[in-house]
């Protein structure tokens, strides 16, 4: 195991629910990463935080709200989302925000908006 | 406009041969470049990483090449193995505080036994 856990690993949802996707990276991390995965794209970052504050949006439409209460936890609280947002869903974690700095990964959770 | 290139798509190679993913960035102030390799079921893992300072890297069976003039980088894996199978995804970032990685597409590689 990586030491960064997700759940659900699966979500079904329509599109007026709300739900959350959970975090926690056991490894002493200060960053934390939200990626979306869509087959035949690139890795989307999402949101960064580092020590707690949001350190990067990359344009994200703000049915997706991200929450880190400490730094050991990271949330992604969805709302009235789009059938073109199922996708799988990454939260990674690193030492610090850096481009050289190892990421580590959780195991996904895999997102269908129905 | 896709920064960081990989390819192919998708590969098949036999047991025992050699694996070779390419990729190619356009951003020179670019100086960091790992591999990530994704099972299914699985979040992406550091495989190997390399700087422009050097022009290969080896770990085990599998190696970087860099040619900073070309702007491309590749990861060979010598002696391909089933448990190779995964996708291979190449990055690229500025080192230093706040710079993001830029991912390639991704290479689903298949090893037949």
């Amino acid at each position: 195991e990586t030491g960064v856990t997700q759940t659900p690993r699966h979500l079904v949802m329509g599109m007026t629910n709300k739900k959350s996707l959970k975090c926690e990276q056991h490894l002493g991390h200060n960053a934390m990463y939200w990626y979306k995965q869509s087959a035949k794209k690139p890795l989307e970052l999402m949101f960064v935080y580092s020590l707690e504050e949001r350190v990067e949006n990359n344009s994200v439409p703000s049915r997706f709200s991200p929450e880190c209460p400490n730094s050991s936890h990271l949330f992604l609280h969805l709302h009235t989302l789009q059938p073109e947002d199922s996708a799988l869903y990454l939260c990674a974690s690193s030492q610090e925000f850096g481009g050289a700095r190892e990421q580590y990964f959780g195991p996904g959770t895999r997102l269908t908006v129905t | 406009q896709q920064q960081v290139k990989q390819s192919p798509q998708s590969l098949i190679v036999q047991k025992g041969g050699i694996s070779i993913i390419n990729c190619a960035y356009e951003n020179t102030a670019f100086d960091y470049f790992p591999w990530y390799q994704q099972f299914p079921g699985k979040g992406p893992a550091l495989l190997i990483a390399i700087r422009p300072d050097v022009s290969e890297k080896k770990e085990g069976r599998f190696t970087i090449s860099f040619n900073k003039s070309a702007k491309q980088f590749s990861l060979h894996i010598m002696d391909s193995q089933p448990g190779d199978s995964a996708t291979y995804f190449c990055a690229a970032s500025r080192s230093g505080n706040n710079r993001k990685l830029i991912w390639g597409l991704g290479t689903s590689l298949a090893v037949n036994p």
